[in-house]
């Protein structure tokens, strides 16, 4: 089955500051990858997602991240934070050739100091 | 709205008690799955079903079984609860086919083995 690493178990940063969150996966050829985040005391809510094509990805609230095959990797960055992205953040892979099961990171928890 | 709607937010159970989990999908996905989410630990697949009466065990399928028997209902059972047991359980459907596979929430099952 595939698997995902989220490198960062947290990553504090300064408010306006950049931030790159990483993950690694583990897996057949075809898959889908995914971000969520999930805000204190709430549920998981899709950041963004890769499916085919163009290698960039851009999601909600300025969030981006690019698909690298060759590395199996899927980093999230985001050029400037603000207080209310302090949130935990998981990678996912959906895997194309298993009915699209899907297995997730670990989490990375940002927090963003003003 | 995609609505996946899981019977309890909170549930106290007593250590050797059967528990049962139920989570409903009404948007006619394919897939659907059972995780625990641990801090730290992220977010752990236990069960996953891509078809009526149809499952795969997940990561983490010790000291649990799965039901389903309609296409939008899938209970998650605890047959003899235990204190490790005592964590937050999320269930979520997606489509099975090829193109978006992302997978929706529910709002989670704290659930605590006393």
């Amino acid at each position: 089955a595939q698997s995902v690493t989220q490198l960062d178990s947290q990553v504090p940063v300064f408010e306006e500051a950049p931030v790159e969150l990483r993950c690694n996966y583990s897996s057949s050829v075809s898959v889908y990858l995914f971000w969520y985040v999930q805000y204190p005391n709430q549920g998981l809510q899709l950041l963004l997602k890769y499916l085919s094509g163009s290698t960039l990805v851009k999601g909600i609230n300025g969030f981006e991240a690019e698909f690298n095959k060759s590395q199996t990797s899927f980093h999230l960055r985001k050029p400037s934070v603000h207080i209310s992205d302090t949130a935990e953040y998981f990678c996912a892979v959906s895997d194309q050739d298993n009915n699209n099961d899907m297995r997730f990171g670990a989490g990375t928890r940002l927090t963003v100091k003003p | 709205d995609v609505k996946v709607t899981q019977s309890s937010r909170y549930l106290v159970k007593r250590t050797g008690e059967k528990v049962f989990l139920e989570c409903v999908q009404d948007m006619d996905h394919e897939n659907m799955f059972w995780y625990r989410q641990d801090p730290g630990l992220g977010l752990r697949l236990i069960y996953f079903s891509y078809d009526v009466k149809m499952k795969e065990k997940g990561d983490i399928p010790e000291g649990y079984s799965v039901s389903r028997e309609k296409k939008e209902r899938f209970s998650l059972i605890l047959e003899s609860a235990s204190t490790n047991q005592t964590s937050m359980y999320l269930c979520a459907s997606s489509f099975s086919g090829m193109g978006n596979t992302e997978a929706f929430f529910g709002q989670g099952t704290r659930l605590t083995v006393v």
